[in-house]
C-alpha cells in the first residue's frame, strides 16, 4: 500500500463548479501538506502549503487538513478552464527533506 | 526572481550511455532536491543536496548520482542508462525549509 492514495480521476466539471480533490495518507509522522498543480509537459507548481491541521485559504484554492483522519482536501471555487490541469498533493516529515507525493488528479474544467 | 532553470529540456539518449542533467536554483536556496516522474510510478525522490553535500537518498540504484557546486547549482549523471530510466526528471530547490519549487523538467528518452 502507498503511503499517500489520491484518486487519478479523470475529473471532469463545468465551468463554474466547485471541485473536491482528495488524498488519503498513512504516515502520522506527515506534518507538512502541499498542493502542486501541473500542466501538461510542465514541472508542478506550488500553489498550497499548510502545516498540522486546519484549513488555509488562497483566492479560489482552500485547503483543509484532518490529521487525525490522515485526510487532506484542496477546493476550487468557481472552476476556470485554465484549472485543467493534474493536481497532486505532496506531503513530509517535520524533518525530512524528500516529500511523498500522491499519484495525482487529472482534472478538466469544461467551458 | 528567477525560477528554477533545468538544461537540457529534451534529451534522447541510446541504452548504456550515461546522462548529465543541470539545475539552477532559485537564488539564494542552497537545498537542490531531484525527482523522477513516470506515468507508472508518479513522482519519486532521488536525492537532495544542501551546501554541497548530499543529505538525502532515495531508493535508487547507484547509477544515479549527484553533486552540487560552491554557487547552488546542481547535476545529476544517470549512468549506463536503461529504456526504464526514460522520465521527467525535475529538480526543486528550496532554503532547506519547508516548501519546495520545481523547475520545468528535462525529459529523458531512453532508446
Amino acid at each position: 500500500q502507498k503511503e499517500v492514495e489520491q484518486d487519478p480521476g479523470p475529473l471532469s466539471v463545468p465551468e463554474g463548479a466547485i471541485v473536491s480533490l482528495n488524498c488519503t495518507y498513512s504516515n502520522s509522522a506527515f506534518q507538512y501538506f502541499m498542493w502542486y498543480r501541473q500542466y501538461s509537459r510542465k514541472g508542478p507548481e506550488l500553489l498550497m502549503y499548510t502545516y498540522s491541521s486546519g484549513n488555509k485559504e488562497d483566492g479560489r484554492f482552500t485547503a483543509q487538513v484532518d490529521k487525525s483522519s490522515k485526510y487532506i482536501s484542496l477546493f476550487i471555487r468557481d472552476s476556470q478552464p485554465s484549472d485543467s490541469a493534474t493536481y497532486l498533493c505532496a506531503m513530509k516529515e517535520g524533518s525530512a527533506r524528500q516529500l511523498t507525493f500522491g499519484s495525482g488528479t487529472q482534472l478538466t474544467v469544461l467551458p | 526572481k528567477a525560477g528554477v532553470t533545468q538544461t537540457p529540456r529534451y534529451l534522447i539518449k541510446t541504452r548504456g550511455q550515461q546522462v548529465t542533467l543541470s539545475c539552477s536554483p532559485i537564488s539564494g536556496h542552497r537545498s537542490v532536491s531531484w525527482y523522477q516522474q513516470t506515468p507508472g510510478q508518479g513522482l519519486q525522490f532521488l536525492f537532495e543536496y544542501f551546501s554541497e553535500t548530499q543529505r538525502n537518498k532515495g531508493n535508487f540504484p547507484g547509477r544515479f548520482s549527484g553533486r552540487q557546486f560552491s554557487n547552488s547549482r546542481s547535476e545529476m549523471n544517470v549512468s549506463t542508462l536503461e529504456l526504464g530510466d526514460s522520465a521527467l526528471y525535475l529538480c526543486a530547490s528550496s532554503t532547506g525549509q519547508e516548501t519546495q519549487y520545481f523547475g520545468p523538467g528535462t525529459r529523458l528518452l531512453v532508446l
